[in-house]
């Protein structure tokens, strides 16, 4: 089993639609996670850090629920610039690990 | 303003003909990674370096080495590619341990084409 899972979709999603995306990881002892954005053949950016009491930017909302080990991105209102693939990070000690990400595609 | 800069963007190179990547960093951060990424797939993180101290995943090949001479600079040499070494190579940085405050800062990516 892989340290840390997302579903790869894509998502095909029209814009102004909310989206929902989950991340799982196996490690209890993690310590920090983010989101991050990577868009075609470009690197990844950091799109937002994650707190158990949960965060909002925007129209974006990250949360982590550490019983359940897994960590939750919400786009409202999408637009067609949110397509991209997000990538969900957890660090563990100085171990930093990515999972594969979640396409998302905004449909006009 | 880049802060993490890596050349060259582009690299083509022939199977077994070595090959060196670089990373320069404004921010004077004292951790420095550099990742691995093939299509479709995660990051997968070679190595890095706290300061000086060099730290190697148990399965990164010996075929990677790096180099880091000082704070600013960091090398990955690719001593005998093969075609299955033709990927995006990624450089990032911290402040110190990754946590919700000090985060990853990556470079754009030098990518490697291996004839």
């Amino acid at each position: 089993r892989k340290e840390v899972e997302q579903d790869p979709g894509p998502f095909n999603v029209p814009e102004g639609a909310t989206v929902a995306f989950n991340c799982t990881y196996s490690n209890s002892a993690s310590q920090s996670f983010f989101w991050y954005r990577q868009d075609c053949r470009k690197e990844p950016k950091l799109l937002m850090s994650v707190y158990s009491s949960g965060n909002e930017d925007g129209r974006f909302t990250a949360q982590l629920n550490r019983a359940s080990q897994y960590i939750s991105l919400l786009i409202r209102d999408s637009k067609l610039s949110d397509s991209a693939t997000y990538l969900c990070v957890v660090r563990r000690d100085d171990k930093i690990i990515f999972g594969k990400g979640t396409r998302l595609h905004i449909l006009p | 303003d880049a802060m993490v800069i890596q050349n060259p963007r582009y690299q083509v190179t022939q199977f077994g003909k070595p090959v060196t990547l670089s990373c320069s960093q404004t921010l004077n951060h004292n951790v420095m990674y550099w990742y691995q990424q093939k299509s479709s797939q995660a990051p997968k993180l070679l190595f890095h370096y706290y300061d000086k101290d060099f730290n190697n995943e148990a399965d990164t090949p010996d075929n990677f080495q790096s180099r880091r001479p000082n704070t600013s600079f960091c090398f990955l040499d690719i001593r005998s590619p093969g075609l299955g070494d033709a990927a995006m190579y990624l450089c990032a940085t911290s402040r110190g341990r990754v946590s919700g405050a000090n985060v990853l800062t990556f470079g754009a990516g030098s990518r490697l084409t291996v004839l």
